[in-house]
């Protein structure tokens, strides 16, 4: 059974950092790329950064370019975003999502749990 | 970027009935790369319908999606008690950058 499960999330100040991890099992992790996306409670969906299996291809939404990093640990299998200089409208749930295939394709087959994320002073 | 408008944003409907609920695309989506996402209150999205008009894994073949260029419909042939949720449509045609519509409510009637 594919089993994505984030942690890391929490209340953090404006301009801080924070770092989600998301743990993979179930499924060859290095075989897919793997994706966060985003969701203000109670609204929509938004994509924030995709990595390819090996990371050699990483995108990032204009929204947070510069600002977080997506990296992934195949030995560990898990996936990690960096988040830098947080700002209030990060306020959200982040998802750990995966792709169909190894090449970031968009296509999301399964989603964890999320991970809150809170930026307030 | 490519913005997509979903309609409309709640549907009312009863078990047993037809929905078709609607994703209108700024430009076009290349190869149909359009996919259908349903969320529940509380849960993640769960993946229906990838390629515009593919079904996922497990997904029932009451749901079922069509639809080109810059008009998509997801459409449920008879509506289950379970099926009342968020609807939300995702291209992925201009990669790398994945946009979201906004959601179309299917609620009970």
């Amino acid at each position: 059974e594919v089993q994505l499960v984030e942690s890391g999330g929490g209340l953090v100040q404006p301009g801080r950092s924070l770092r989600l991890s998301c743990a993979a099992s179930g499924f060859t992790f290095d075989d897919y790329a793997m994706h966060w996306v985003r969701q203000v409670p109670g609204k929509g969906l938004e994509w924030v950064s995709g990595i390819s299996w090996n990371s050699g291809s990483i995108a990032y939404a204009d929204s947070v370019k510069g600002r977080f990093t997506i990296s992934r640990d195949n030995a560990k299998n898990s996936l990690y975003l960096q988040m830098n200089s947080l700002r209030a409208e990060d306020t959200a749930l982040y998802y750990c999502a995966k792709d169909i295939q190894y090449d970031s394709s968009g296509k999301l087959d399964f989603w964890g749990q999320g991970s809150l994320v809170t930026v307030s002073s | 970027e490519i913005v997509l408008t979903q309609s409309p944003v709640t549907l009312s409907l009863s078990p047993g009935e037809r929905a078709t609920l609607s994703c209108g695309a700024s430009q076009s989506v290349a190869g149909s790369y359009l996919a259908w996402y349903q969320q529940k209150p509380g849960l993640a999205p769960r993946l229906l319908i990838y390629d515009a008009s593919n079904r996922a894994t497990g997904i029932p073949d009451r749901f079922s999606g069509s639809g080109s260029g810059t008009d998509f419909t997801l459409t449920i042939s008879r509506l289950e008690p379970e099926d009342f949720a968020v609807y939300y449509c995702q291209q992925y045609g201009s990669s790398p950058w994945y946009t979201f519509g906004q959601g179309t409510k299917l609620e009970i009637k």
